[in-house]
């Protein structure tokens, strides 16, 4: 059982370079979304999917960008890293409504210079 | 908007100890509440929810959690802790379960445990 996998696992950027971390499921979930994780602010959400061609921004979304073509895929990319996006980020899928628990991908830990 | 405090940042117990982490959420409507514990290097893993029903809600790993809507508190206990229990822990709520649920976590509790 793969579940959330998420590549790379570790990323260094220098400032204005773009890059994409790639999210991928194998539970045929709908929904998918993306979290950053930073010291004594828990995860915060940037974006998020509910089906495949659907998005829409979450809490934190400035700076990153995402598409849902499939259902298993969902990218985020960012088009000119900042410093400020120096964090941990997670991805996650649910199953169908009333389900409530999302599952995680083990994170993908990113440094911008 | 729904909020989560959790107000202690660290805690350590003995092991065999119990254990009792705080979680405050601020949602006008009914809330549905998580706690998820995050291991060092790993991504959340959920320890238990609640939607209604029964405020007492039992989770894995001997954990269990109980809601006080008086309080606004969804408290997660253990009565004995085990050092493989040491690892961040999470407090959530959501407002609804259709799509589009954003769910909003606290900043985490970091528990260590000592032998």
């Amino acid at each position: 059982n793969a579940g959330v996998t998420q590549t790379p696992k570790f990323q260094v950027l220098k400032t204005g370079q773009s890059m994409t971390l790639q999210c991928a499921q194998d539970m045929n979930h709908e929904y998918m979304s993306w979290y950053r994780q930073d010291p004594g602010m828990g995860l915060r959400l940037i974006h998020y999917s509910v089906g495949a061609g659907i998005t829409d921004q979450g809490e934190v979304p400035n700076g990153y960008n995402v598409s849902r073509s499939t259902t298993e895929d969902f990218p985020l990319r960012l088009l000119s890293a900042a410093p400020s996006q120096t964090s941990v980020y997670f991805c996650a899928s649910r199953g169908g409504p009333n389900t409530g628990e999302l599952f995680f991908g083990e994170g993908s830990r990113l440094t911008v210079l | 908007a729904q909020s989560v405090t959790q107000p202690d940042i660290h805690i350590t117990v003995s092991e065999g100890a119990s254990l009792e982490l705080r979680c405050n959420y601020s949602y006008g409507a009914t809330p549905y509440l998580f706690w998820y514990v995050q291991s060092p290097g790993q991504g959340l893993q959920l320890l238990l929810k609640y939607f209604s029903g029964d405020t007492l809600v039992q989770g894995i790993k001997g954990f269990e959690a109980e809601f006080k809507r008086s309080q606004s508190s969804f408290n997660l206990r253990k009565p004995s802790v085990h050092w493989s229990d040491a690892a961040e822990y999470f407090c959530a709520v959501g407002s609804s379960m259709e799509y589009g649920n954003k769910l909003v976590f606290g900043a985490g509790t970091i528990l260590r445990v000592k032998s």
